[in-house]
């Protein structure tokens, strides 16, 4: 059975820094694109960032181009997202999502962790 | 990377059908058979209803159905049941390795 379970994320003021993680089981982690999409309170998804699974490409939604970081650590099955110059529109949960890449282009999220809560507040 | 738009709410009864639309441009939705769908319940994760355009999950009834049209996808949901109350989200490939969601559709069965 798939697994995605997210960690990390907490209370954190304006320009401070965070970093989440998530734990993948019951599949081959070194196999798939993975993703952060994230959800602000009352508000629609929105992805947030890409990485391939040999972690030689990412990509990011323009408003946190130089702020967050997508990274992954293959020997351990984790994902990881830092965030930086944290801002209060970067409140929301923020959800692991496994893609399913359908060559040379990501394709959907085909499974979604439960999410962690990332509040930016003074 | 705009999002794409969706209604923001639609209503049926019980039995009958319902279709939510997702309206991208050529850039996304237009140019890649790469839309997908979610449904999502409160506090809950987001689940998938339909990828590439027209294809369910295993375990996804075959009420849910999607379609697309130009730069419009579209989410049929036919003999609505009380449990398809919830919000539904669109999601598109838009380039360059990025993705875009639609700004979501409450749905409320009557």
């Amino acid at each position: 059975e798939v697994q995605l379970v997210e960690s990390g994320g907490g209370l954190v003021q304006p320009g401070g820094s965070l970093r989440l993680s998530c734990a993948a089981s019951g599949f081959t982690f070194t196999s798939f694109s993975m993703s952060w999409v994230r959800q602000a309170p009352g508000k629609g998804l929105e992805w947030v960032a890409n990485i391939n699974h040999d972690a030689s490409d990412k990509y990011y939604v323009d408003s946190v181009k130089g702020r967050f970081s997508i990274s992954r650590d293959n020997s351990r099955n984790s994902l990881y997202l830092q965030m930086n110059s944290l801002r209060g529109e970067d409140t929301a949960v923020y959800y692991c999502a496994r893609v399913y890449w359908i060559e040379p282009r990501p394709g959907h999220f085909d499974y979604w962790g439960q999410g962690t809560l990332v509040t930016v507040s003074s | 990377q705009s999002a794409l738009t969706q209604p923001a709410s639609v209503s049926g009864s019980p039995g009958q059908s319902i279709t939510i639309s997702c309206t991208g441009t050529s850039s996304d939705v237009g140019s890649y058979e790469l839309v997908s769908w979610f449904q999502q319940h409160p506090g809950k994760a987001p689940k998938l209803m339909i990828f590439e355009v027209t294809k369910r999950p295993s375990g996804v009834s075959n009420r849910f159905s999607g379609s697309k049209s130009g730069n419009t996808a579209s989410l049929t949901i036919s003999g609505l049941q009380a449990e398809d109350e919830g919000d539904y989200y669109c999601c598109s490939y838009a380039g360059s390795s990025t993705l875009v969601f639609g700004g979501g559709t409450k749905l409320t069965v009557l």
